[in-house]
This record gives C-alpha cells, sequence and structure tokens, in this order.
C-alpha cells in the first residue's frame, strides 16, 4: 500500500533562512507526488505535484521540491523562508493508476521574525 | 464565493445524534471526496466518489455513510455520532484526466460530547 512519512513534527526556521520539509514514500509502482499547505483555519491548498520529468519540480509561493528515487524522498525546499510562510504542510503520494492519494501527517513550519 | 462549500463550517452535536455535512462544488468535477483531519494524524480517506453512480469506501469509512445527490453534491453523514468523530472534515474534488490534484473545501469542524 502506498503511504509517506514526514518524520518531524514541526520545524523552525528564521526568517531569510532555507527551508526544508521531508518527506519519504513507498509504493509499489511509479509515484504521483505533491505537496499542499494548509494555512489556519483554511482548507488545503496545492502546492506543486511531481508526475515525471525533471527531478526538481517548481511550484506556487516560490517552494520547490526534489524527487529522489533512490532516496524515495520528495523533499520540499524555499530558499528564503517569509514569516507567512508559517503554516501546516502535508506531503501526498499517489500510485499511477490508483486514483486516491495517501496523506503523511504534517509539519508544522514555524518561520521566526 | 468558493468553488468547494461546506456547511456547517462548525458543529456541536452529542452523542447518538444524527449529523450530516454538506459539500458542494461550483468547479464542474466529477470526482468527490471526504477526508477527516486529526492533529498527528494527517488526512485520512473516509468514502470517494467518481460519479454520480459511483460510491466508493476509504480507509476509515466505518460509522459513515454517503450520498452523492448530484454532480456538485456529496454529502457526509454520521448516523449515531460518538466522541471519536470529533475531528475536521474537508469535502475535496478533482477531475477525470486530473494526475491527483485535490481541490479542498474550507472544512467542517465537528464536535461530539
Amino acid at each position: 500500500a502506498q503511504s509517506v512519512a514526514q518524520p518531524e513534527d514541526q520545524v523552525n526556521v528564521a526568517e531569510g533562512n532555507p527551508l526544508t520539509v521531508k518527506c519519504t514514500y513507498s509504493v509499489s509502482g511509479n509515484p504521483y507526488l505533491f505537496w499542499y499547505v494548509q494555512y489556519p483555519n483554511r482548507g488545503l491548498q496545492f502546492l506543486l505535484k511531481y508526475i515525471t520529468g525533471d527531478n526538481l519540480v517548481k511550484g506556487s509561493y516560490g517552494f520547490e521540491a526534489e524527487f529522489n528515487k533512490s532516496q524515495t524522498s520528495f523533499h520540499l525546499k524555499k530558499p528564503s523562508a517569509l514569516v507567512s510562510d508559517s503554516a501546516l504542510y502535508f506531503c501526498a503520494v499517489r500510485e499511477g493508476g490508483n486514483n486516491r492519494l495517501a496523506f503523511g501527517k504534517g509539519n508544522q513550519v514555524v518561520v521566526i521574525p | 464565493d468558493a468553488d468547494v462549500t461546506q456547511t456547517p463550517r462548525n458543529r456541536i452535536t452529542k452523542t447518538g445524534k444524527r449529523i450530516m455535512l454538506e459539500c458542494s462544488q461550483t468547479k464542474g468535477h466529477d470526482r468527490m471526496y471526504w477526508y477527516r483531519q486529526d492533529p498527528g494524524l494527517g488526512l485520512r480517506l473516509i468514502y470517494y466518489s467518481f460519479d454520480v453512480k459511483d460510491i466508493n469506501k476509504g480507509e476509515i469509512s466505518d460509522g459513515y455513510s454517503v450520498s452523492r445527490q448530484a454532480q456538485a453534491k456529496f454529502s457526509l453523514s454520521l448516523e449515531s455520532a460518538i466522541p471519536n468523530q470529533t475531528a475536521l472534515y474537508f469535502c475535496a474534488t478533482s477531475f477525470l484526466g486530473n494526475t491527483g490534484e485535490l481541490f479542498f473545501g474550507e472544512g467542517s469542524r465537528l464536535t461530539v460530547l
């Protein structure tokens, strides 16, 4: 069965510093990988996805993620964090041919001014 | 106006009561989903529907039922609510041919006393 792991509960980073949120996945076939963000009292919003092609994918709000097949990872990155990036971030995976997404438990990101 | 609308946004009820959460969408998508969010557990799929005549159980369907009244409407019911169904519930949509990106409502917070 497909699954994702987000090993850290909370990531604290100073404003202006690089931000990394970690995600590893497990699927039996080719993975479709996603990152979503949830701001307080809001629904989840799509940030970016990897389906195929270039291992580095760029998304909304200056975020990017790198797909690493050998490490089964899909870490989310932002070169310079903003206070407004403070939110809950979810990694999700879908196997090709399977229509259901499996979400990780989420990582709270706190950007300190 | 939101593309995916959930009602009610907040509800407090008592054990044993019947509760219905409603979801409507103006995106024209054929696929609709109900997820449950619990702290530290991420999002878990309750039910999903790929069209009006198609209803499928997710990973945690026990204690829940759904109705797809129209392409744009998908309701989640708790026939006899219990305290461990206290959670944040999200409706989401997608469409055939989409690679897996979901569009979420703002959420319905349910408290069962």
